[in-house]
């Protein structure tokens, strides 16, 4: 059964600082998505990685993916508060499985 | 566009009564994903239809649940009867013309069973 793990689960940061947010998986795939999601909200999807060494970067974040070592990270460069949500890794085989997601908390 | 469309957004219910949620893909997108959130388990995948017809439902909880998709841009996801364990968001998803796609949901429902 595929896993798809999440570290950490919780994340408190200051703005301005720097963090990464890891997602690994337990079977071998091609694609990746990231996706964020506002409390009480829907989803969003952020990045699609479609092979390995993919990166992708928009704004603050960016996501690259290793499906050698079935690794995706997300960077967060300088956080704001703005980017407080919770963030999920989606691994792609016969269907998308959701990691069990990264709540992002950023205070002043 | 629109974007996928859910309805009721919120339904609170008492257990054993019939639920029906409702979703309205995003136009000319072939596949349609029905997903569960909840605290516990997070988001798990239910059923998702191709070209209206169900492919995998292997995610289906069990027989109180139901799912239809009569055409191209309307699908049910009924529980009957339900119960409170059944309190959950529930959200639409589709995709263009693979399951491999980007997903795009919809805002969700918000169940509770009472």
């Amino acid at each position: 059964e595929l896993k798809v793990e999440q570290n950490p689960l919780f994340l408190s940061m200051q703005e301005g600082k720097n963090y990464t947010i890891y997602c690994n998986y337990s079977t071998t795939s091609d694609r990746l998505y990231w996706y964020r999601q506002d409390p009480g909200k829907s989803l969003e999807s952020l990045f699609v990685l479609l092979s390995n060494g993919a990166v992708k970067q928009e704004g603050r974040l960016m996501a690259s993916l290793d499906t050698k070592a079935r690794l995706s990270t997300l960077h967060i460069t300088a956080a704001v508060h703005d980017l407080s949500a919770t963030y999920f890794c989606a691994v792609v085989t016969d269907k998308l499985i959701f990691g069990t997601g990264t709540r992002l908390q950023v205070f002043p | 566009d629109a974007g996928v469309i859910q309805s009721p957004r919120h339904e609170v219910t008492e257990m054993g009564q019939e639920v029906t949620l409702r979703c309205k893909p995003i136009s000319g997108h072939d596949y349609l994903f029905w997903y569960r959130q909840t605290m516990m388990r997070g988001l798990e995948l239910l059923i998702y239809f191709n070209n209206n017809v169900p492919i995998d439902d292997s995610g289906m909880p069990e027989d109180r649940f139901s799912a239809k998709m009569p055409n191209a841009s309307f699908s049910t996801l009924k529980i009957q009867p339900s119960e409170p364990r059944d309190s959950a968001v529930y959200f639409c998803a589709s995709s263009l013309t693979s399951r491999r796609e980007t997903q795009y949901f919809g805002p969700g429902t918000r169940l509770l069973v009472l």
